[in-house]
């Protein structure tokens, strides 16, 4: 069965502070793997997306890797802002189908003053 | 990207009643799907949905349930029927890339709460 699970589940820090969320899958065969960021109350935004043969992509503060090979991803967040308080989803595909995708749980991260 | 809003922003509705959501997109695409969120979830797709075809159902979902409509390729319809608490969620439209076809755009949810 296709999994995707991420760690930790919530997490707090200081504004500022840099912070890493993980994510590991099984999801086979491999097509893309993203990050999105979803606020409170409204439907997730995509922050970045990695196919098989890139191992980073950045878009400003957010800097994604990918490791196909050990079936590991993490979204590293530099100096954070009270803004980046949201729920962050890592979703992988096994096709171009982007709606056949297998999404996991989420890790809440709260940026605190 | 895509523009999608969505109708309503929130509802709450008594048990055994329907409630239908619209999605509007910006542009012509393809496949729109529908995914419901419950409280504290991740999201769970309920249907594909492509124009002039019908809705294609994930496990655990029926069209009974949850019919859909997909008159053209900017507008869609889901229909929550026969309400109970359970059905309880964020209800979340999407359409693909048109750039990547292999990335997603979603709409702002929408809130159900059934009493």
């Amino acid at each position: 069965k296709n999994q995707v699970e991420q760690s930790p589940q919530s997490l707090i820090i200081l504004e500022g502070k840099n912070c890493t969320l993980q994510c590991n899958y099984t999801v086979s065969p491999f097509s893309n793997l993203r990050w999105y960021k979803q606020d409170t109350g409204r439907g997730p935004v995509s922050l970045t997306i990695m196919t098989f043969s890139e191992n980073t992509k950045s878009n400003g503060r957010y800097t994604a890797t990918l490791d196909a090979d050990t079936k590991q991803s993490s979204l590293h967040i530099t100096a954070s802002q009270l803004s980046d308080s949201a729920s962050y989803i890592c979703v992988v595909s096994g096709s171009t189908n982007a709606g056949k995708s297998t999404f996991g749980d989420g890790t809440t991260l709260t940026v605190k003053p | 990207s895509a523009v999608i809003s969505q109708k309503p922003s929130r509802d709450i509705c008594q048990r055994g009643t329907s409630l239908t959501i619209q999605c509007q997109v910006d542009s012509q695409v393809t496949m729109m799907f529908w995914y419901r969120q419950q409280p504290g979830q991740s999201l769970t797709l309920i249907a594909t949905a492509n124009q002039g075809s019908e809705a294609t159902y994930e496990s655990g979902f029926v069209i009974d349930k949850f019919p859909i409509s997909r008159p053209n390729l900017t507008f869609s319809t889901l229909t929550v029927s026969n309400m109970s608490p359970e059905d309880s969620s964020i209800y979340l439209c999407s359409v693909d890339g048109f750039r990547r076809a292999d990335t997603q755009y979603f709409g702002p949810g929408t809130r159900l709460t059934v009493l």
